[in-house]
């Protein structure tokens, strides 16, 4: 599995965008980048993936650096309920393995 | 919702006893998973089902045992646990497709289990 870093912990206010980083730098060709949320008493749920291009959803959107060595999750107004513990995970479907997390960002929201 | 059910919720047993937590999804997926989450740990893989065979074991303790009687439902029985294996266990699903994993994976909320 590719290693990931991710800050401990971030803070942002409500209703600014937020910049969560991940560094994969050993991040195989075929490895999509997952991204998961936790939020507290719950499990985790997804929230985007991408293999090369920028990606967008309702929730998110993903960039992905040109080497793919790194990527940002881009919350554009976060809100309280976005309070969580990010992680990103590379990824490629193969095998018979599910998702490896890590220790994740812890996402603070201030009002 | 997610779509995956776990139950029960909350689980307190003694060392001694023999009980099981159940998951259940209803999204068609064909693989299912369960993962623990102990206080200040990432979560941990502990089993993986693909179409009803169990494709990963991740040197889980055989006081766990898990069962899969078909792609929607999944058991984690458990016996002669220890305190050490109070957690918040996991369950979740996703498709696999042409033998790749989607990735997507539908968590559950968990069944939160306390061994005395």
């Amino acid at each position: 599995d590719a290693k990931t870093t991710q800050p401990n912990s971030m803070e942002s206010n409500e209703e600014e965008p937020v910049h969560l980083p991940c560094n994969h730098s050993t991040i195989s060709g075929t490895d999509y980048i997952h991204w998961y949320r936790q939020l507290p008493s719950q499990g985790p749920e997804y929230v985007i993936h991408g293999l090369t291009s920028n990606v967008n959803n309702r929730m998110a959107s993903l960039a992905i650096a040109e080497d793919r060595k790194s990527s940002t999750l881009i919350l554009h107004r976060a809100t309280l309920r976005d309070a969580a513990v990010y992680y990103c995970i590379p990824y490629s479907g193969g095998g018979a393995d599910g998702l490896t997390f890590g220790k994740g960002t812890h996402l603070i929201i201030q009002p | 919702e997610t779509g995956v059910t776990q139950t029960p919720r909350h689980l307190v047993m003694g060392m001694t006893n023999k009980k099981s937590l159940k998951c259940e999804q209803h999204l068609g997926h064909n693989a299912m998973y369960w993962y623990k989450q102990s206080a200040k740990k990432p979560l941990e893989l502990m089993f993986v089902y693909n179409f009803k065979e169990q494709t990963e074991n991740n040197s889980v303790p055989s006081r766990f045992s898990p069962e899969c009687p078909n792609s929607s439902h999944l058991f984690l029985h458990l016996h002669t646990l220890q305190p050490e294996d109070s957690a918040l266990y996991l369950c979740a699903s996703s498709t696999r497709l042409a033998g790749l994993n989607t990735g997507e994976l539908f968590f559950g909320e968990g069944s939160r289990l306390t061994v005395l």
